[in-house]
């Protein structure tokens, strides 16, 4: 299996704020990459995929990136909406997960 | 309305089944592979299994080969997931996942519909 890490665990920012949440794959997978967030009590949504195509409806404040083992998710400004915890996952072979950054008000 | 709505959870004994189902609304739903996404209490999110668009092709997660099947009846519009020989470790919110189809002739991974979820306990 492909193991997806995640880092940091958890990250407090304030509105406004630029934020950057890093995933990196145990093996290469080119740019078969996802990300969602998900709230409390409520299904994941998929935010980003193929590593940095925007998901339709999703705001252009995010923003992914990489290839290979590493990659990004930015968020450029964040907004009250947007404190959840936000989860990578490989799309190259069955699908593996991080184990999430949670994203909290400063 | 472009929704998934699941049901069929509940709590059951170590060693019990339970099979859920997984409602599709507002898409054609025969033209798009399936999943079952699972997350444990306080934890992150595992992918159980999947289902081609026809039905024709299965897929399963290591952890719940030979204990689950998933099936699906496009004339119902709906996915199944029968899940037998249910352990303490299956507990876990599941979740159906609606494949993006983004790849033409190859299975996607991306999955860009999700259902709310229908919990399922395994306890004595």
């Amino acid at each position: 299996d492909i193991q997806m890490t995640q880092s940091p665990s958890s990250v407090s920012a304030s509105v406004g704020d630029r934020v950057t949440i890093t995933c990196r794959a145990s093996q290469g997978i080119s740019s078969w990459l996802a990300w969602y967030q998900q709230k409390p009590g409520k299904a994941p949504k998929l935010l980003i995929y193929a590593a940095s195509s925007l998901q339709s409806g999703v705001p252009s404040r995010f923003s992914g990136s990489g290839s290979g083992t590493d990659f990004t998710l930015t968020i450029s400004s964040l907004q009250p909406e947007d404190f959840a915890t936000y989860y990578c996952q490989q799309a190259n072979s069955f699908p593996t997960f991080g184990q999430g950054t949670r994203l909290e008000i400063k | 309305e472009v929704q998934l709505l699941e049901s069929g959870g509940g709590l059951v004994q170590p060693g019990g089944s339970l099979r859920l189902s997984c409602a599709a609304s507002g898409f054609t739903f025969s033209s798009y592979a399936m999943s079952w996404v699972r997350q444990a209490p306080g934890k992150g999110l595992e992918w159980v299994s999947a289902i081609s668009g026809s039905g024709g092709s299965t897929y399963y997660a290591d952890s719940v080969k030979g204990r689950f099947t998933i099936s699906r009846d496009n004339s119902k519009n709906t996915l199944y997931l029968q899940m037998n020989s249910l352990r303490a470790e299956d507990t876990a919110v599941y979740y159906c996942a609606k494949h993006s189809g983004i790849a033409v002739g190859y299975l996607d991974w991306y999955f860009d519909l999700w259902g709310r979820g229908t919990l399922v306990t395994v306890s004595s």
